[in-house]
Parts: structure tokens; C-alpha cells; sequence
């Protein structure tokens, strides 16, 4: 079966440093997605990581243990504008599945 | 300029009529997928290709059909034998590392 867990909500100050985490299972693993998505929009395409460990990409960094089942998105310096929904979906053979995603709340 | 368009952005229809949507993307990419997301909840697998001329049932699939006749045209038609078919409908296209999303109609049945 396919399962995707992350915190429903959380909250974090302009200018500080937050971890969205994500466990998941699924069958035929070949990578996992990372999206921001603001409220009524379409997602857009963060990060990707295949292989073991930390990418980073600007202010966003994204790392992966597929041994566990693991990833995490990381933000830093927060700002207001990253207020929106982060959604963790693994690909497992050709099928991209999203979990419900995390809401962020950026406070100033 | 390339990327995903889907069209129209906002759809109204009366309860029993067939509707179809559009997503054309000139991104060169071969996987193509549809998703329904309803408000305050995650996106939906609805069906999804990987290659011109096969597609296969996602998660939810009964009461829609597409096709994919064309690598950059993958249509979703909504049939009146769905049930609920209000919602926020979202076409994205895959690479080998990268997924992008259309910018999704928003279908209302009255």
C-alpha cells in the first residue's frame, strides 16, 4: 500500500529556520517531490532527490533517507510570502502520490 | 515558452453532462497525470500516462475517461456518472526529475 504522514499545520517566525518532515511507503520507490502551494493556486515544483541525502536549492533544501522512509523539506530565512501548504509525494513507478500536505503559517 | 496550459480556468455545467477539460504541455515529457484536489484536501490520482496511446487508472478514475492520442494533449473528460465531480482539477507533466503542474480548472456542476 501507499502511505504518506506529515504535520497537518505549523507555525514559524519571519526570518527563522523551519523543518517540514514526511514519512512515507510505497511500493516501486524511484524518488520523491517536494511542492509549494498557495491557496487556490497550482503547485509548484520545489525539489526532487533520488539518491541519500541533503540538496540544496537557494533559501529551500530537501534531504531523503530511503532506508527509512524519510524526507524533509527545510526553509530558511522565512518569509511572509512562504506561507502556503507544502506537499511531500513520493513517486513509486510511474505514480506521483501526495500526501494531504503540511499548512506553514509564517508569523512576523 | 514552454510549460503546461490547461484551459478554461473556471467551468460550469449542469448535473448529467459530460465535460471535457484540456491540458497541452510542450514540455517534451512523456508521463502526463491528472488529479482532483477538494478544498482543504490533498490531490487525488485520477488517471495517468505514461507514454502516447496507454494510460492507466489512478486512484479514483470511476466516473472519468482520457485519452492520449498526442505526446502533448492529454484530455479528461468528467462523465455524468460521477458523483462529485465539483472540484479543483490539476494536469501535471514528468521527467526523469521534475513534475509541473498546469494551472488547473476549477469545474462547478450546478
Amino acid at each position: 500500500g501507499q502511505n504518506i504522514d506529515q504535520p497537518t499545520e505549523m507555525t514559524a517566525t519571519e526570518g527563522a529556520i523551519v523543518q517540514i518532515n514526511c514519512t512515507y511507503q510505497t511500493s516501486g520507490f524511484n524518488g520523491l517531490f517536494w511542492y509549494q502551494q498557495h491557496a487556490g493556486e497550482a503547485p509548484t515544483f520545489l525539489s526532487y532527490n533520488v539518491l541519500d541525502g541533503l540538496e540544496e536549492k537557494g533559501r529551500f533544501s530537501s534531504f531523503l533517507s530511503r532506508s527509512k522512509g524519510y524526507s524533509y523539506l527545510l526553509l530558511k530565512e522565512l518569509q511572509m510570502k512562504d506561507s502556503a501548504s507544502y506537499l511531500c509525494a513520493p513517486l513509486g513507478g510511474f505514480k506521483t502520490i501526495f500526501g494531504a500536505g503540511t499548512r506553514l503559517f509564517v508569523k512576523a | 515558452d514552454g510549460g503546461i496550459t490547461q484551459s478554461p480556468k473556471y467551468l460550469f455545467r449542469k448535473e448529467g453532462q459530460n465535460v471535457t477539460l484540456s491540458c497541452e504541455q510542450n514540455l517534451n515529457h512523456d508521463a502526463m497525470y491528472w488529479y482532483r484536489q477538494d478544498p482543504g484536501q490533498g490531490l487525488r490520482l485520477i488517471y495517468y500516462s505514461q507514454i502516447v496511446n496507454d494510460f492507466q487508472k489512478g486512484d479514483i478514475a470511476e466516473g472519468y475517461s482520457v485519452s492520449r492520442e498526442k505526446k502533448e494533449s492529454f484530455p479528461l473528460t468528467v462523465t455524468s456518472a460521477q458523483k462529485n465531480p465539483t472540484a479543483f482539477y490539476l494536469c501535471a507533466s514528468r521527467s526523469d526529475n521534475e513534475q509541473f503542474f498546469g494551472p488547473g480548472t476549477r469545474l462547478t456542476v450546478l
